[in-house]
């Protein structure tokens, strides 16, 4: 079946803009999280979804970072006045539910650059 | 320190060669140890779970973790030039009302045909 999806595959912005990243997560899964991998690096969590509400957003770096995933499928990731130090490679992963043996499944991930 | 170590390679081997990457973490509370594979521009796509200590076998690839030491391990088998990528170690408390992945840096390897 489909896997994770996610739009767009790149976006180029300028400093200060506003972007929207959209994840779309395999049908039926409950879960859903967003990590964010710069060059070289491993992902670093950002923030998890169980059904429509954000369960754990301890790693969001600061304010103008924000998520919502209304209806419990599709995700958004909203970032404000954007910063050269965003840039990097947006990963979204989904899981059945949040139980034990549940693992997560990552989507190919949109790649910010800020200019 | 950071909770999960990895060497970030690049590890470079011949085809056919038994390759082993690593990874050691200090949070005892870890109890699922995941391993995925990235290849470039692409996002990562899971190989190896297994839950607490022992050993996992899937094809050509087997998992190893030991807990007493804070240490896990890939093995791949018969390398071949398409394992070409960079390998990711990830693990989870779960359970403990956390549910986040911790990943390592990834350890890029090059296998050579």
């Amino acid at each position: 079946g489909a896997g994770v999806s996610q739009t767009p595959s790149n976006k180029v912005t300028e400093k200060g803009k506003y972007v929207e990243l959209r994840c779309d997560p395999i049908s039926g899964h409950t879960a859903l999280y967003w990590y964010r991998q710069s060059l070289g690096q491993g992902p670093e969590f950002l923030i998890y979804f169980q059904g429509t509400g954000a369960a754990d957003d301890s790693g969001l770096p600061n304010d103008r970072f924000f998520a919502v995933r209304p209806e419990g499928s599709v995700s958004t990731l909203k970032i404000q006045r954007t910063e050269r130090g965003d840039s990097a490679v947006y990963l979204c992963a989904s899981s059945l539910t949040l139980a034990g043996a549940d693992t997560q499944y990552f989507g190919p991930g949109t790649r910010l650059t800020v200019l | 320190q950071k909770e999960v170590e990895q060497d970030p390679g690049p590890l470079s081997v011949p085809e056919g060669a038994i390759v082993s990457l690593n990874c050691t973490y200090s949070n005892s509370a870890f109890q699922y140890f995941m391993w995925y594979r990235q290849y470039s521009r692409k996002g990562p796509e899971l190989l190896m779970y297994t839950y607490s200590s022992g050993n996992k076998e899937d094809g050509r690839f087997t998992a190893q973790v030991d807990k007493s030491s804070k240490y896990i391990s890939l093995f791949i088998r018969d390398s071949q030039p398409s394992d070409s990528a960079t390998y990711l170690c990830a693990m989870s408390e779960k359970g403990s009302g956390t549910y986040k992945y911790i990943f390592g840096t990834g350890t890029r390897l090059k296998v050579l045909a």
